[in-house]
């Protein structure tokens, strides 16, 4: 078990171009979710998948955002046509089946320059 | 929906010290679970402690114990014996029964610093 593991570490873009973040969950999760925690807020809740489910995204930020799971493995979130606004921070996260209080496993994020 | 509120932007205390991270929350659910993550600078979010609403004995681990009080929609983190380790970001969490699937709602964080 090493984790979850997000790719990559950092990204610099300039605006307008379209980037993609990709998570590895730990094996046995089959619940993924992906955050965006901007300088000094808390993690805000984007979209979460049960397996390869995508089973709320409602709360992307935009058009713009979208995220799969294929296989009920990996996720991908990509964002086209970047604005400076999407400069943050956007972790994802897994959790195992049998909900509860079991707490999520986060990962060390993606941290997204926009400039 | 939800909301989570933590009153205390930065706190500061001497190693060995007791402090206590304060966080009041709004919902109108009745089957809930409260957390709170630790996040040290430029690395991940770690689980502290969790609680159960639908229990009355308040959660402990090690030097951290909460302070649940459902009627009052408080939940705050007391750390015993505080380290140079904690020194941290402090995040109050909560998340509805029933499988999750809105996620998390975090509070905007407590940024503790332990002083030697």
């Amino acid at each position: 078990d090493t984790g979850v593991s997000q790719n990559p570490r950092h990204k610099i873009t300039k605006r307008g171009q379209n980037v993609t973040f990709r998570c590895d969950p730990i094996s046995e999760h089959n619940r993924l979710y992906w955050y965006r925690q901007t300088l000094g807020q808390g993690p805000e809740f984007l979209t979460y998948f049960q397996n390869e489910a995508q089973l709320e995204k409602s709360r992307l930020l935009s058009d713009r955002f979208s995220a799969e799971r294929p296989k009920g493995s990996f996720s991908t979130l990509e964002i086209q046509r970047t604005e400076q606004g999407d400069s943050a921070m956007y972790l994802c996260a897994s959790r195992p089946a049998g909900g509860g209080a079991y707490g999520y496993t986060f990962g060390s994020g993606t941290r997204l320059t926009v400039v | 929906a939800q909301t989570v509120t933590q009153s205390q932007p930065e706190m500061s205390v001497q190693e060995a010290e007791t402090v206590t991270l304060s966080c009041t929350y709004d919902t109108s659910e009745n089957n809930y679970y409260l957390f709170w993550y630790k996040q040290p600078p430029s690395r991940q979010m770690i689980l502290v402690i969790r609680q159960e609403a639908y229990k009355q004995q308040n959660a402990t681990e090690n030097r951290f114990s909460v302070n649940f009080q459902k009627a009052a929609k408080s939940f705050s983190l007391k750390i015993s014996d505080s380290q140079l380790g904690d020194t941290a970001m402090y995040f109050c969490a909560f998340m509805r029964s029933g499988g999750g699937a809105d996620g998390l709602t975090f509070g905007k964080g407590t940024h503790l610093i332990i002083q030697p």
